[in-house]
């Protein structure tokens, strides 16, 4: 069954760049939309941005600038880097695969997300 | 940006009563692009519902989606002890994808 599992510090300090991976099992990372998703008590549930192995991207316009998003297909995984963390960026971080549906042929979006990883804590602190 | 507000916040419930959860957008959203998760402590979210009312693979029937334009609804016919859990919804209509600040469903 397709699995994701997060990778990467989970102490950083303010400045520093966070950078983490997920690796994509029983599924090939060029057949999907690949997503990073935060979660804080503080903000909730945050989508950080999607990443697709022709370069595709989209990110949050409230990170935009200081996030970046790429795929390795050789390795079958896919990476996130944000810059100049602060505590503001303390989450628990998700990769989760964007949902795409099957049948006779025909592939339709589900427009959500269909499978996560078991989630990494990140903590910012001095 | 499209901000999704659920209610109530805590909806305090029996097994085997009936629980109705609320998503109200700030904006319209295409039904397709409305879904629905369950987060257990310690867990991931669980993706229930996609496109406002298909069930997501593996979901059992007592869970179900419905609504249009800024109002939807996710209702649980009859909690199961499995099914006390915080639920969000997410909407994708437009960028950036938002999700809303989730109901509790704690046992009574």
């Amino acid at each position: 069954q397709v699995q994701l599992q997060e990778s990467g510090p989970g102490l950083l300090k303010p400045s520093e760049t966070l950078s983490l991976t997920c690796t994509v099992s029983d599924v090939s990372i060029t057949s999907y939309y690949w997503n990073w998703i935060r979660q804080s008590p503080e903000k909730g549930l945050e989508w950080i941005g999607y990443v697709h192995h022709s370069g595709n991207t989209d990110y949050n316009p409230s990170l935009n600038s200081r996030v970046t998003m790429s795929v390795d297909t050789s390795k079958n995984q896919f990476s996130l880097k944000l810059t100049s963390v602060s505590a503001a960026d303390t989450a628990v971080y998700y990769c989760a695969r964007w949902g795409v549906s099957c049948s006779g042929g025909t592939c339709s979006d589900l427009h959500a997300f269909d499978i996560w990883g078991q989630g990494t804590m990140v903590t910012v602190s001095s | 940006e499209v901000v999704l507000t659920q209610s109530p916040g805590t909806l305090s419930l029996s097994p085997g009563e009936g629980a109705t959860l609320s998503c109200r957008a700030s904006q319209s959203v295409p039904r397709t692009r409305l879904a629905w998760y369950q987060q257990k402590p310690g867990q991931a979210p669980r993706l229930v519902i996609y496109g406002a009312s298909s069930r997501a693979t593996g979901i059992p029937d007592r869970f179900s989606g419905s609504g249009s334009g800024t109002d939807f609804t996710l209702t649980i016919s009859r909690l199961e002890p499995e099914d006390f859990a915080v639920y969000f919804c997410q909407q994708f209509g437009s960028s950036p994808l938002t999700f809303g600040g989730g109901t509790k469903v704690e046992i009574k």
